[in-house]
């Protein structure tokens, strides 16, 4: 099956600082990439949906200058957060998806704690 | 404004016995349904997925069922075993809307020996 990365896995970061997530598609061609979070025992938050070459549209209520999202080529897109704070810790995943996909896979996750 | 419910927060099931979760959806919009499983601190993996022409998909122990006209679906799960204990989500694309899913609250399941 299509296989997704994410890096990293769990980063700490204190206040007012920013933070960089990557989430790669490792064997296709991923014209869609989607970042999520999540808090706990809640369900996936859809943020933003990026496609390659163009800006990322943002769901409601998300800071399109907080959260930077980068999706530069069919296999990566990156997700910045930007002068991160204590409310900004979260569970960070990102999904992938190809032309010919009916779906989307999963990255495996990033844990932000932002002290 | 949810579009995809699953009410059932949890559910307790026996090893070996048949596990159903339920979810709902509100917009006849929606064409095509999937259902992920979630273990904590890790990204959702895909189960199985049913679109609206059929009303059922089976692969191994996992059944999904659609009932269009009463916009609900389910996953059965049959045997159940302790390691499908963990958090189900149904989501549902539209038609037309490309990858886009919108997820359900999801359903923390629990098999117990």
């Amino acid at each position: 099956g299509a296989v997704v990365s994410q890096h990293p896995s769990r980063v700490i970061c204190k206040s007012g600082t920013s933070v960089k997530i990557e989430c790669r598609s490792l064997d296709f061609q991923a014209t869609t990439m989607f970042w999520y979070r999540q808090f706990p025992k809640q369900s996936l938050m859809l943020m933003a949906t990026s496609n390659e070459g163009s800006k990322a549209t943002y769901e409601q209520g998300v800071e399109k200058d907080k959260f930077l999202i980068n999706h530069a080529s069919l296999t990566l897109s990156t997700l910045t957060v930007t002068s991160a704070h204590p409310e900004d810790s979260s569970f960070y995943i990102c999904s992938a998806g190809g032309r010919t996909m009916s779906g989307q896979y999963f990255g495996p996750g990033t844990r932000l704690t932002v002290t | 404004d949810q579009q995809v419910k699953q009410n059932s927060p949890s559910l307790s099931v026996q090893e070996g016995r048949i596990s159903i979760l339920n979810c709902d959806y509100t917009n006849s919009m929606f064409d095509y349904f999937l259902w992920y499983k979630k273990y904590p601190a890790e990204g959702p993996t895909f189960l199985i997925s049913i679109s609206s022409i059929k009303d059922k998909n089976e692969d191994g122990r996992f059944t999904v069922f659609l009932n269009k006209s009463a916009k609900h679906l389910s996953l059965h799960i049959v045997p159940s075993q302790p390691g499908d204990s963990a958090v189900y989500f149904c989501a549902a694309r539209p038609t037309g809307g490309g990858n886009k899913l919108t997820f359900g609250t999801g359903t923390q399941l629990k098999v117990e020996l």
